[in-house]
């Protein structure tokens, strides 16, 4: 079992539509999770991080976390093309390494 | 503010020859992190230093190592190149540490072993 895992993809969704994406994760002692996106040919850049259990909401994006689950999810409300990427799941222990899942790829379609 | 610069972007090697990757954090960041980004294994953790000292490492064998100089400056070297160490290395620079996982990402050195 992969530490922290996301479905691979494509995932394809119109423009405008809810983008749902999603992350498990195997360590129960993992304290600190976050969402990358990464455009082809680019470097990961941070978007969303989150600590407790709940919802946070930055903007279009929401991160949801449920630890009795171990899951973690991003949704992206009225998606455009510019969002078009693979976002990749982050989970940290405190005092350990960061662990990344394999990424979603993400199509936005107009 | 400048950004996480990594020299060089692009180097060929042989195998068994060896390479060292630069990492210039952003100014003020005292953590280093050294990741190894394949389309097979994702992004793989390989370590981070922090004020000079080695603070985690990832599950690389021991021909990686880095080391972190008192400007924050990091290098990371590749002994004995193998085929399979071909990838994208990236750097990201961090106020305080992979625990606040706000990472700042290097555009990479993209490294491939003939």
């Amino acid at each position: 079992q992969k530490e922290v895992e996301q479905n691979s993809g494509p995932l394809s969704v119109p423009e405008g539509a809810i983008a749902s994406l999603n992350c498990t994760y195997s360590d129960r002692g993992s304290q600190s999770f976050f969402w990358y996106r990464q455009y082809s040919g680019k470097s990961p850049e941070l978007i969303m991080s989150i600590y407790s259990n709940g919802d946070k909401e930055d903007g279009r994006f929401t991160a949801q976390l449920n630890k009795a689950s171990q899951y973690v999810s991003l949704l992206i409300r009225d998606s455009q093309p510019s969002d078009s990427a693979t976002y990749l799941c982050a989970v940290n222990k405190l005092a350990d390494d960061m662990r990344f899942g394999a990424g979603t790829r993400l199509t936005v379609k107009p | 503010k400048a950004g996480v610069t990594q020299t060089p972007r692009y180097l060929i090697k042989t195998r068994g020859q060896q390479v060292t990757l630069s990492c210039s954090p952003i100014s003020g960041h005292r953590s280093v992190s050294w990741y190894q980004q394949t389309p097979g294994q994702g992004l793989q953790f390989l370590f981070e230093y922090f004020s000079e000292t080695q603070r985690n490492k990832g599950n690389f064998p021991g021909r990686f190592s880095g080391r972190q100089f008192s400007n924050s400056r990091s290098e990371m070297n590749v002994s004995t190149l193998e085929l399979g160490d071909s990838a994208l290395y990236l750097c990201a620079s961090s106020l305080t540490g992979l625990n606040t996982g706000e990472l700042f990402f290097g555009e990479g050195s993209r490294l491939t072993v003939l």
